[in-house]
Order: C-alpha cells, then sequence, then structure tokens
C-alpha cells in the first residue's frame, strides 16, 4: 500500500510570489487535511477537503486555498507569500479517523 | 477554544526508568484524543488513540475527563523510543482536524 506523497520537497520563494504544493493520498483515502508546522511549535490546521469539497478550515487567511482531484489527491496553494509562510507543509490523507501524514514540503520565503 | 498543552519541551530519563509524557486539553464537548510520534527523518505517524484502548511499543494513555488529561505512560524507557511526541485532539467526529500540541522531546540515554 502505498502511502502519501509530497511534492516537492522543499523549495525557496520570494516574498509577494505564489506557491503550489501537492499531496498524493494513501489509496482508497477520500479525506485529506494541510497542516503548517513552524519552526518548534506543532502542526496547525490549515483546512480539509472531503470528496473534492472544503469541510473546514483553521485560522488562515483566503490566500491559503486549495483543491481535491477526484483521484483524492490535492495541492495547497498559498498567494502573495510572507515571510512567516516559511514552514514545513503537511498533507495527512484520512479514513475512519485515522490520518496518516505526508512527508512534508520545507517552504522557505526569503 | 480547543487547546492542547504539553507543559514539558524535554524529557530525558535512563534507559529502563518510567516514562509520563503529560498532555492536558481544553474541549468542552467529547474530543477524541490521539499521541503521535515523530522518529529523527521520519514523518509524523499515530502512536495510539484513545478509543482503541491499545498498548503499542509499550505505551499507553488513559483519557481522564475528569483532569481533561491525556499522559503517555512506559513503564521502562528503551533508546529507540527517544523521538519528538504530539498530544493531539479532534472534536470528536472521524476525520476532523486535528489541535496539536507543541510537542515533547524525550531522550533516552543508556
Amino acid at each position: 500500500e502505498t502511502g502519501v506523497t509530497q511534492s516537492p520537497t522543499h523549495l525557496i520563494k520570494t516574498r509577494g510570489q505564489q506557491v503550489t504544493l501537492r499531496c498524493s493520498s494513501q489509496s482508497g483515502h477520500n479525506t485529506v487535511s494541510w497542516y503548517q508546522q513552524a519552526l518548534g511549535q506543532g502542526p496547525q490546521f490549515i483546512f480539509q477537503y472531503y470528496r473534492e469539497e472544503e469541510n473546514g478550515r483553521g485560522n488562515f487567511p483566503p490566500r491559503f486555498s486549495g483543491l481535491q482531484f477526484p483521484n483524492y489527491s490535492s495541492e495547497l496553494n498559498v498567494n502573495a507569500l510572507e515571510l512567516d509562510d516559511s514552514a514545513l507543509y503537511l498533507c495527512a490523507s484520512s479514513l475512519r479517523g485515522e490520518q496518516y501524514f505526508g512527508p512534508g514540503t520545507r517552504l522557505t520565503v526569503t | 477554544a480547543q487547546r492542547v498543552t504539553q507543559p514539558e519541551k524535554l524529557l530525558s530519563v535512563f534507559k529502563g526508568a518510567p516514562v509520563e509524557l503529560k498532555c492536558n486539553y481544553s474541549y468542552s464537548g467529547s474530543p477524541e484524543l490521539f499521541w503521535y510520534v515523530q522518529y529523527s527523518r521520519q514523518r509524523l505517524q499515530l502512536l495510539l488513540r484513545h478509543i482503541s484502548r491499545e498498548s503499542i511499543k509499550g505505551f499507553t494513555a488513559d483519557l481522564n475527563k475528569g483532569e481533561t488529561s491525556f499522559h503517555l505512560k512506559k513503564p521502562f524507557a528503551q533508546e529507540e523510543d527517544s523521538a519528538m511526541y504530539y498530544c493531539a485532539l479532534s472534536e470528536g467526529q472521524a476525520g476532523t482536524a486535528l489541535i496539536f500540541g507543541k510537542g515533547t522531546t524525550l531522550s533516552v540515554s543508556s
């Protein structure tokens, strides 16, 4: 069984740019959640998608947006990047209440 | 507001000593509680959830609703238990957002 994968592994962007991060869910999982993990902090919930619809959102501004595709893969888009957006972004797919995490994408904004 | 507190940033013990990682939560309803673990250079993974009442790798955790705590315990620590441990809660519905604590680093030395 293939686990959750994320791409890219890491990237560097400039303030004001836009970025797209990608996630492939674990086989059969129809729910995907995105988290932001700043250095020294626990993961913080951004939003969740269930069957291509947003199913909950954390305290993040609208410039954080997402998509889920029919094959349950997902994208996280961040517009107008700010320095504070530098973090590890985690994707998690879930089935029956247990979330399985990907390895994360390390985003650095300069 | 929902909150998870892990009061210890670092816990250092000797091999064979008992371990207790503290977790307190603030939530008005009936949450589900989880412990996640992240070993060096590995992804975040589920260690245990309170509804399963299982013992995983010798770890147990009991939900105490009166004290709003979900402490993680192991009677005899092993060096391979060294990792970052996160306590998390969800709102009691399967697959909803996880709220994480800031994590506790457990260091087990011989």
